[in-house]
């Protein structure tokens, strides 16, 4: 089946420091990745969605600024958490949408910003 | 975004019962997925339905997409300890629209007592 793998699988920065979390379809192209956040025992809520080529449209309340969101490739998205706070530590887990429109679900990343 | 009730919040059973959670939204959905998350894990999709009425069978897992399009249930027969983890729903973000952005229950937390 398709694969998606992110990194890194957990993450500790300081305060004001950026993070770059990257989400890569393996064995397939992708020309479109979304991006979820998941709180602790909480559902995954839908940040933004990433399009290869052209820039990605975030969900209401979601600072495009703070999130930077790059899908250069048709395998690769990445997204950066800039200024990082104790409050934007949480579980990211990315996923990849294949040519039937399928999505598969990496792993997820754990952030932990201290 | 469209709002997914997923009931009940957790279940305690014993290995060899029988499990069904459910999902209602507020408005129509075309499409509903079920999917499993381990611990630190990304979800990984069990089911999905694209039908009302649809009844989808994956092993021991029953999931069927509700006449009224507003609801769909998931059954785990005969549970054993790796059935473990949380289960959750997810619908179009949109509800009648795109598949590709997806809105989440809140999940129902299974744990099997062997």
């Amino acid at each position: 089946g398709a694969v998606v793998s992110q990194h890194p699988s957990w993450v500790i920065c300081k305060s004001g420091t950026s993070v770059k979390i990257e989400c890569r379809s393996l064995d397939f192209q992708a020309t479109t990745m979304f991006w979820y956040r998941q709180f602790p025992k909480q559902s995954l809520m839908l940040m933004a969605t990433s399009n290869e080529g052209s820039k990605a449209t975030y969900e209401q309340g979601v600072e495009k600024d703070k999130f930077l969101i790059n899908h250069a490739s048709l395998t690769l998205s990445t997204l950066t958490v800039t200024s990082a706070h104790p409050e934007d530590s949480s579980f990211y887990i990315c996923s990849a949408e294949d040519s039937f429109s399928e999505q598969y679900f990496g792993p997820g990343t754990r952030l932990t910003v201290t | 975004g469209q709002q997914l009730n997923q009931s009940p919040q957790s279940m305690f059973i014993q290995e060899g019962e029988d499990v069904s959670m459910n999902c209602t939204s507020s408005s129509i959905f075309n499409t509903w997925l079920w999917y499993k998350q381990d611990p630190g894990e990304g979800p990984v999709l069990l089911i999905a339905l694209y039908k009302a009425g649809e009844l989808t069978s994956n092993g021991r897992l029953t999931a069927q997409f509700g006449i009224t399009r507003k609801d769909s249930f998931l059954n785990i027969s005969a549970s054993i300890p790796s059935d473990v983890g949380i289960y959750f729903c997810a619908g179009p973000l949109t509800g009648g629209g795109s598949n590709y952005k997806l809105t989440f229950g809140k999940g129902t937390l299974l744990t099997v007592n062997p």
